[in-house]
């Protein structure tokens, strides 16, 4: 199985601030590498899919880039809205895999 | 408007099997492979298995090859996972997925699943 390590685990970060979330897999995964948002008590939502592409209705502060098999998700301009824990998904390789997880906290 | 609602789910004993649902709503069933992934207390994410938009062919994580087997029935747009000799490590949030070009682009719910004794 591909191995997805994420860091940082958890961040705290101002309003308006830009901060960045990695995921390294374990092999290269050739771009196929998922972001997702999951607030509390909702359903993971896709932000973004094959590395840097927006999901429709995503806004644009959000981005992803990486190759390889180092991967990460930048949010620009933070808002209140975008407390919540992102995940990375591999899918390049069955079984797809996930990442450990980030939790965001705006201070 | 794309919606997945899962159910089925509740306590269960160790040992026990259980058959989780999910009913697809706002989007042609038949023309997507669907997939199930759960989310542990620990909030750790972990993918189950899909399924082929026909039914025909199926892919699994290897450690739950053996108890868990995904279906569906394109007539009702139901997908289901069935789970078999649950362990207490199964405890977790069950969810349905569609997968469009192979991302998990839709979740239901969630449905909670608890083994226990």
């Amino acid at each position: 199985d591909i191995q997805m390590t994420q860091s940082p685990a958890s961040l705290s970060a101002s309003l308006g601030e830009t901060v960045s979330i990695e995921c390294l897999a374990s092999e290269d995964i050739y771009n196929n590498l998922a972001w997702y948002q999951q607030k509390p008590g909702k359903s993971p939502q896709l932000l973004i899919y094959y590395t840097s592409s927006l999901q429709d209705g995503v806004p644009s502060r959000f981005s992803g880039s990486g190759s390889g098999t180092q991967y990460s998700l930048k949010i620009n301009s933070l808002e209140s809205e975008d407390a919540a824990t992102y995940f990375c998904l591999q899918d390049s390789e069955y079984p797809w895999t996930f990442g450990g997880g980030t939790k965001l906290e705006l201070k | 408007e794309v919606q997945l609602v899962e159910s089925g789910g509740g306590l269960v004993q160790p040992g026990a099997s259980l058959k989780l649902s999910c009913v697809a709503s706002g989007f042609t069933f038949s023309d997507y492979w669907m997939s199930w992934v759960r989310q542990t207390p620990g909030k750790t994410m972990e993918w189950i298995g899909d399924i082929k938009y026909d039914g025909s062919y199926t892919n699994y994580a290897p450690s739950l090859k053996n108890r868990f087997t995904i279906s569906r029935d394109n007539a009702k747009s139901t997908l289901y996972l069935q789970m078999s000799n649950v362990r207490s490590e199964d405890t977790a949030t069950y969810y349905c997925t569609r997968v469009t070009e192979g991302n998990l682009d839709y979740w239901g719910q969630g449905v909670m699943v608890t083994v226990s004794s």
